[in-house]
């Protein structure tokens, strides 16, 4: 079964620092894997996405994300936090195939970012 | 692109009582739609699927009578959660889907079941 685990419920780094969440998948099939951002009391926003082409996939706000299969790790990075970068980080696997496609969660990393 | 709303964004009920939420796709067409739950500090947990015009496949634990869903159109699933007790208490987050894989998140509604 396809699943995800996020090492770390909580990352602090300061303000220019690197930030580094890590994701780890577990999956019989090559993945599609997801990482979003929620805000306090808001929905899920797609931050970035693999889906088998380029390993290295650049998202939205200055993050981006390397696939390992060898290491079956997806970590989501950007060089120089910002303060509007605190919120909660979740990766995200696809399981099943098609239309039939679900997405399973990892439990959160939340970022706090420290001037 | 790519807009997914959700009505109410807060809702206070009282215990018993039965309350709807509405997703709507504002800008395409969603065959598929999906319905989580957040607890506080949690991770989102998969409700049930919808699929337009067909009956909602629910996660196994999920009550399908106590949380009813109805996927009228192409652009609209509601959550019906019938006789609310303070335990339905909880962020409620739809997502739809255009195509096979990815999924555009609504900004969720806070149930609170006094």
């Amino acid at each position: 079964a396809q699943s995800v685990t996020q090492l770390g419920s909580h990352v602090s780094v300061s303000e220019g620092a690197l930030v580094l969440l890590r994701c780890n998948y577990s999956s019989s099939v090559p993945p599609y894997l997801f990482w979003y951002v929620q805000y306090p009391n808001q929905g899920l926003q797609l931050l970035l996405k693999y889906t088998s082409a380029a390993t290295l996939v650049k998202g939205i706000n200055g993050f981006e994300a390397e696939f390992k299969k060898s290491e079956t790790s997806f970590h989501l990075t950007k060089p120089s936090a910002h303060m509007s970068d605190a919120a909660e980080y979740f990766c995200a696997v696809t399981r099943g195939s098609g239309t039939a496609s679900k997405l399973t969660f990892g439990t959160g990393t939340r970022l706090q970012v420290t001037l | 692109g790519a807009v997914v709303s959700q009505h109410p964004s807060r809702v206070i009920c009282k215990s018993g009582t039965s309350v709807k939420i509405e997703c709507r796709s504002l800008d395409f067409q969603a065959t598929t739609m999906f319905w989580y739950r957040q607890f506080p500090k949690q991770s989102l947990m998969l409700m049930a699927t919808s699929n337009e015009g067909s009956k909602a496949t629910y996660e196994q634990g999920v009550e399908k009578d106590k949380f009813l869903i109805n996927h009228a159109s192409l652009t609209l699933s509601t959550l019906t959660v019938t006789s609310a007790h303070p335990e339905d208490s909880s962020f409620y987050i739809c997502s739809a889907r255009p195509g096979n894989y990815e999924q555009y998140f609504g900004p969720g509604t806070r149930l609170t079941v006094t």
